[in-house]
């Protein structure tokens, strides 16, 4: 089966605080792909990172960065030096094409950043 | 503007009365989907269509209905509502039939359903 665990229910930081939010995954299939989504206050779903698993290159984007390993099935995401319009709900995300094309969601983990 | 629209964005109803929530996008997007949104759940995949006449199960179908006649709206259809499906709703387009893409969400729906 395929599933998504963001054990981190909810992180509170203060601002300039690092973050780190954590995404483990399950599949037994060698081809997927990775995403994560924001959802600040306003509830919008804002696409964040798409990675496929063949490409284990971290990225960094501006403050974000994302860790991508698939010897612990982890695809983490780092936030640097956070801000109050960070706060929102993030959610990582599988598809697996051999599952039907079916997107699975994690639980989503709530950041809220305090100035 | 490339968008997802739904409507209505939000829905107060009794159980058992059938609605339709409209979703449409004017990206010529290949793939559409419905997720509803519970807290503590994240997201759940509804239905998905990669086409034309092409629909398919998500991990919660029951009590939902969909239908894709036309390549730029996937209406999502409750036959007889009860109140477990009080949810906020998402519809999603994505350019790809596969799930291989980036998927672009609607606004989303709030559901109520007494």
């Amino acid at each position: 089966a395929q599933k998504v665990t963001q054990a981190q229910t909810e992180i509170s930081v203060v601002e300039k605080e690092d973050v780190t939010l954590d995404c483990v995954y399950e599949t037994r299939d060698t081809t997927y792909y990775l995403f994560w989504y924001k959802q600040p206050p306003s509830g919008e779903l804002v696409f964040l990172i798409r990675r496929n698993s063949f490409d284990e290159q971290n990225e960094i984007s501006g403050r974000y960065s994302w860790n991508f390993q698939k010897s612990t099935s982890s695809f983490n995401f780092t936030i640097t030096a956070s801000q109050v319009v960070d706060s929102a709900v993030y959610f990582c995300a599988l598809g697996v094409m051999e599952y039907g094309n079916k997107l699975v969601f994690g639980a989503g983990t709530i950041l809220r950043v305090k100035s | 503007e490339a968008q997802v629209t739904q409507n209505p964005r939000y829905l107060i109803t009794v159980t058992g009365k059938k609605l339709t929530v409209t979703c449409s996008q004017n990206m010529n997007h290949e793939y559409m989907s419905w997720y509803r949104q519970d807290p503590g759940l994240g997201l759940r995949q509804i239905y998905y269509s990669m086409n034309v006449e092409v629909t398919d199960k998500g991990d919660v179908p029951e009590g939902y209905k969909v239908s894709r006649k036309e390549k730029r709206n996937f209406p999502l259809i409750l036959e007889s509502p009860s109140p477990n499906q009080t949810s906020l709703y998402f519809c999603a387009s994505s350019p790809s039939p596969t799930i291989t893409d980036t998927q672009y969400f609607g606004p989303g729906t709030r559901l109520t359903v007494l």
